[in-house]
């Protein structure tokens, strides 16, 4: 059973679109990420939910928002794409909201043309 | 800031050697977890081992073991027994209290035949 799944896994796009992003996790979590990989493999952390609260918002343009609509999910929207915003996005989750591991899903590679 | 710090880019080893790949960190947390995550080319960041900054005994996991030196600051992987499906990028982690992950810029690890 896939524990943290992400769709869609690739996503190509022209510029000034709005795109959508699902995470779901069947791992009973409390907690879930996302997290955005740059070209050169940079991993940084994005925003992260604790039953449906922020928890974690990190210095992202407004065009970036994140959506739970209950602790299985975690959403993000992207308005108005820019060619900076290729890259990976990868959702994870963990039990409780601070030191424990973290799962991730497969990731969506998001092309901005 | 919080930072956490991989200087080695990129490491090689032949199959079947011993390899260690380098980690520092920066936090001025007392409590805190230290992750080792591993990402092959198919992009899935996977959970290699795993280390409480409170235990002092060094986490093992079959052939990956870690070096935590918590005055130092350091949490290196020694990956035994290379196997080419050990070739991936390294990331190196840390949880604090906050719920806040901190990545390395990772270590592209070549294992020869």
């Amino acid at each position: 059973d896939t524990a943290v799944s992400q769709t869609p896994k690739y996503l190509v796009t022209q510029m000034g679109n709005d795109k959508s992003i699902k995470c779901e996790q069947n791992l009973g979590h409390d907690t879930m990420y996302w997290y955005k990989q740059d070209s050169k493999k940079f991993l940084k952390i994005m925003f992260s939910y604790n039953n449906k609260e922020l928890i974690i918002n990190e210095t992202v343009p407004n065009r970036f928002s994140p959506k739970s609509p209950d602790k299985a999910h975690l959403n993000l929207h992207i308005n108005s794409l820019e060619l900076g915003d290729s890259a990976v996005y990868f959702c994870a989750s963990s039990k409780g909201r601070s030191l424990d591991t973290q799962y991730f899903g497969p990731g969506t590679r998001l092309t901005v043309l | 800031a919080q930072t956490v710090t991989q200087s080695q880019p990129e490491m090689s080893v032949q199959e079947a050697e011993t390899v260690t790949l380098s980690c520092t960190y920066d936090t001025s947390e007392s409590d805190y977890y230290l992750f080792w995550y591993k990402q092959p080319p198919s992009r899935q960041m996977i959970l290699v081992i795993r280390q409480e900054a409170y235990k002092q005994q060094n986490a093992t996991e079959n052939r990956f073991s870690v070096n935590f030196q918590k005055a130092a600051k350091s949490f290196s992987l020694k990956i035994s027994d290379s196997q080419l499906g050990d070739a991936a990028m390294y990331f190196c982690a840390y949880n604090t209290n906050a719920g806040k992950s901190t990545f390395g810029d990772g270590t592209t690890l070549t294992v020869k035949p």
